[in-house]
């Protein structure tokens, strides 16, 4: 099973100041990582697949980047509503995700 | 409009049964996989099952292997989850999720929003 790690599991950021989110995986995943976005309540939502290709009608404010084990996701400025968990997901080897990072606002 | 609508979620006592669904609209249901994913509240996530698109793969987590079966049908373009011999520890929302192939082993592009399963005396 590939154990994935996301540090921190809380980022206090201001809005408008970066927001750098990490993702580690204990062996290598390729280029097959996915980053999700889930608020209070709701259910994940797609905003990275194959490490840094947003999907479809996600803002350019997200990047992501990585390949191998070790993964970032940017969020160039934080708008109020990217505040939220966020998951790192495999999909090298079946499906595993991270426990997720908290963005909160600070 | 493209969306997934789980359903079948309830009570249910430690050892029992019960039966998710998911219904699928807006896209070709057929061309995709699908993939059943639990989440403790609170807690992150955790793939259970998923399935090819014509339904002749399938796949289950460790944790429930043995105890829990996923199968579809395309002609009623839904995804079901039969769950059987359920434990405290299955505790959870249960969402469906789509991938963007009908091979299985890609990112969730689609999710629904649930269905809560509580195992419990």
């Amino acid at each position: 099973e590939i154990v994935m790690m996301q540090s921190p599991a809380t980022l206090s950021v201001s809005p408008g100041e970066r927001a750098t989110l990490s993702c580690r995986a204990s062996q290598s995943v390729s280029n097959n990582l996915a980053w999700y976005q889930q608020k209070p309540g709701r259910a994940p939502r797609l905003l990275i697949y194959g490490a840094s290709t947003r999907a479809t009608g996600i803002p350019a404010r997200f990047s992501g980047s990585g390949s191998g084990k070790e993964f970032t996701l940017t969020i160039s400025s934080p708008q109020s509503e990217d505040f939220a968990v966020y998951y790192c997901q495999q999909y090298n080897n079946w499906y595993s995700f991270g426990q997720g990072t908290k963005l909160e606002i600070k | 409009e493209v969306q997934l609508v789980e359903s079948g979620g309830g009570l249910v006592q430690p050892g029992g049964s019960l039966r998710l669904s998911c219904a699928a609209s807006g896209f070709t249901f057929s061309n995709y996989a699908m993939s059943w994913v639990r989440q403790v509240p609170g807690k992150g996530l955790e793939w259970v099952s998923a399935i090819s698109g014509a339904g002749g793969s399938t796949y289950h987590a460790d944790s429930v292997q043995g105890r829990f079966a996923i199968s579809r049908d395309n002609s009623k373009n839904t995804l079901h989850l039969q769950m059987n011999s359920l434990r405290a520890e299955d505790t959870a929302m249960y969402y469906c999720a789509k991938e963007p192939y009908a091979a299985a082993g890609d990112a969730f592009d689609l999710w629904g929003r649930g269905t809560m399963v509580i195992v419990s005396s």
